[in-house]
């Protein structure tokens, strides 16, 4: 079965400092999806990214960057420069097929506490 | 954004008592799914459709029942509400599978 493990319960950093949020999932499939979501206080689910299972090219979107590795089954997210507006839940997914429709299987979630 | 929209937006209820959750989408999904997070945890998989006639249980769905009214409509039922279905409800459409889900703030259920 399909599985996502986010080992951090909970991090806190002071502002401007990196902070790496660690993603390990297992799966039997071939092709597959991976997301991160973020969770701010308000409850609302912000998709983040999106990376299918033949790119393994690492992404940058301005201060956030994911580095996928298949070899470890890893997909780390990396927050450069934190700031405060970075204190959120962090959910790692991955997609499993059910007969042609999609189901997320989510970790449980990394509390990012960024203080000024 | 897939532009969907959920009712209500919070809810507090009573044990015992049966609550609709409603869900819409205004883009033409035709799949659409039911999910529930408990409090400080990940989301879980309570139903999903994909058309009027096509229902599946997810991997929590005992306590719950669904209707898919139309293509762009499908409800959540809580027949007999019990405090452990205490969550935040999300209803997410998506077309096929690796296609980005959109979750939006989703709906707040209290039960007493």
């Amino acid at each position: 079965a399909q599985k996502v493990t986010q080992a951090q319960t909970e991090i806190s950093v002071v502002e401007k400092e990196d902070v790496t949020l660690d993603c390990v999932y297992e799966t039997r499939d071939t092709t597959y999806y991976l997301f991160w979501y973020k969770q701010p206080p308000s409850g609302e689910l912000v998709f983040l990214i999106r990376r299918n299972s033949f790119d393994e090219q690492n992404e940058i979107s301005g201060r956030y960057s994911w580095n996928f590795q298949k070899s470890t089954s890893s997909f780390n997210f990396t927050i450069t420069a934190s700031q405060v507006v970075d204190s959120a839940v962090y959910f790692c997914a991955l997609s499993e097929a059910i007969q042609g429709a999609q189901k997320l299987v989510f970790g449980q979630g990394t509390r990012l506490t960024i203080n000024p | 954004d897939a532009d969907v929209t959920q009712t209500p937006r919070n809810r507090i209820t009573k044990t015992g008592k049966r609550i609709m959750l409603e869900c819409s989408q205004t883009k033409g999904h035709d799949r659409m799914y039911w999910y529930r997070q408990d409090p400080g945890l990940g989301l879980q998989l309570i139903y999903y459709s994909f058309d009027v006639k096509d229902i599946n249980k997810g991997e929590i769905s005992d306590g719950y029942s669904v209707s898919r009214q139309a293509q762009a409509k499908f409800s959540l039922s809580l027949e007999s509400a019990i405090p452990n279905q205490t969550a935040l409800y999300f209803c997410p459409p998506s077309c096929l599978a690796g296609e980005t889900q959109y979750f939006g703030p989703g709906t707040r259920l209290l039960v007493l």
